[in-house]
Formats: structure tokens, C-alpha cells, sequence
């Protein structure tokens, strides 16, 4: 079972919100890790979005739209990333990270797509 | 601003090395972590390694560990990456990033565009 879980892909219209999960491993804690959130859009490199390990200690990039919010759920045990009022340009793929055993762990990325 | 530009990927055979290089500008480099995290064609990130901003510890992921060695110059604000004993898995576009601070946390705020590593016979 992978570290971090995302699902494949995700897609929602103009105007909407969009949710996106990073699951933590059963047995891990997600209440020890800073989650980050990365973007890419396809022929660009990764983006920096904004990092998460409590409402008072979050990180948004420089130049970062407040559209996009970090969270985390106790009960799936999941890092958030929520989008609000998604845009056309917002369609890309999304990455979780965490820093575990010494290493920085990648998720395996959501595909969002614009309709 | 801070820029970061990566250098001297290409083909390889496999069984060959490679080295690549990260200039970095607009920041003071020696104060920073620095990583390598690489990308395989339609397929997701993989980081590949870290180096701390002062002392020079080291990490590495599992896939590359005794193949692939970190280093930087300060003096010459580079970074650098040595590719050994390559495998056509390692084929992949190989970003360079700047850490938020001087200890590896993979917190990447700023990346370069990459540099296209080819393992092919």
C-alpha cells in the first residue's frame, strides 16, 4: 500500500469547488505531517500551491490565489485541498507530498479536469 | 528572482553515467537544501535526492541509493547530480529545487524546467 493515496482523476464544471484527497497509509498518523500540495500543468514544471499541518501553522505560496485551501480530515485520515470557483486554468494535475522516514514522499497525483 | 537552470541531461546507454548540473541564481545557495526530484514520461513525481544547506548531509530515495550521488559547489552556486550504472527505468525529466530552508524538508517552493535524462541502447 502506497504512503500517500490520490485518486486518479476528478473532474468538476466552472464555478465549482473542487475537493482533493491525499489519504495517508493506514497506521500512520496524518496528525504528525505538514502536507504539501504541488501543481502541474502539462510541458511546465511543478507548482508550489501551499502547505498544511494545522489552521495555525499554514503556508500559501507566493502568488498563490486564496481559491486554493489546505485542510485535514481526521476521519479519512487525508490531507484536503480544496479549489473554489474553479477556473479553466485550474485544470492540471495535483500532487501531495509529505516528508516520512527521511524521505519526501510523493502521492501519485490527481488529474483534474475542467468541464 | 530566483531561477534555477538545469543542465546535462541527454541519451545514455544503459550501464552509463551522466552528471547534471543546477546553476542557481537570484538567492544565497550556500543557506538552502537542495533537491532532485525527476518526472518518467506520463507518469508521476519521484523524489530522487536532497542535500542539506549547510553541512552536506544527504538523503536519497531507494531506487538510485549507491548509484546516484548529490553535491554541490557553493562557490560556484551549483548543484549537482552524478548518474551511475543507469537503468532504463531512470529515464525521466530530472527538476532541480530549492528547499525552504537550510535542512531537507522537500518543501520546494521554486523548481527548474528540467533536464531530459534518456537511458536507451
Amino acid at each position: 500500500q502506497p504512503v500517500l493515496t490520490q485518486p486518479t482523476s476528478l473532474s468538476t464544471s466552472p464555478g465549482a469547488s473542487a475537493r482533493l484527497t491525499c489519504t495517508l497509509r493506514s497506521g500512520l498518523s496524518l496528525g504528525t505531517y505538514r502536507v504539501f500540495w504541488y501543481q502541474q500543468k502539462p510541458e511546465s514544471p511543478p507548482r508550489y500551491l501551499l502547505s498544511y499541518y494545522s489552521d495555525s501553522s499554514k503556508h500559501q505560496g507566493s502568488g498563490v490565489s486564496n481559491r486554493f485551501t489546505g485542510s485535514k480530515d481526521a476521519s479519512s485520515n487525508s490531507g484536503i485541498l480544496v479549489i473554489s470557483g474553479v477556473q479553466s486554468e485550474d485544470e492540471a494535475d495535483y500532487y501531495c507530498m509529505i516528508w516520512h522516514s527521511g524521505a519526501v514522499v510523493f502521492g501519485e497525483g490527481t488529474k483534474l479536469t475542467v468541464l | 528572482e530566483v531561477q534555477l537552470l538545469e543542465s546535462g541531461g541527454g541519451l545514455v546507454q544503459p550501464g552509463g553515467s551522466l552528471r547534471l548540473s543546477c546553476a542557481a541564481t537570484g538567492f544565497s545557495f550556500n543557506n538552502y537544501a537542495m533537491g532532485w526530484v525527476r518526472q518518467a514520461p506520463g507518469k508521476g513525481l519521484e523524489w530522487v535526492a536532497s542535500i542539506t544547506g549547510d553541512v552536506d548531509v544527504t538523503g536519497y530515495a531507494d531506487s538510485v541509493k549507491g548509484r546516484f550521488t548529490i553535491s554541490r559547489d557553493d562557490s560556484k552556486n551549483t548543484l549537482y547530480l552524478q548518474m551511475n550504472n543507469l537503468r532504463a527505468g531512470d529515464t525521466a525529466r530530472y527538476y532541480c529545487a530549492k528547499d525552504t530552508g537550510a535542512g531537507i524538508s522537500g518543501w520546494f517552493q521554486t523548481w527548474g524546467r528540467g533536464t531530459l535524462v534518456t537511458v536507451s541502447s
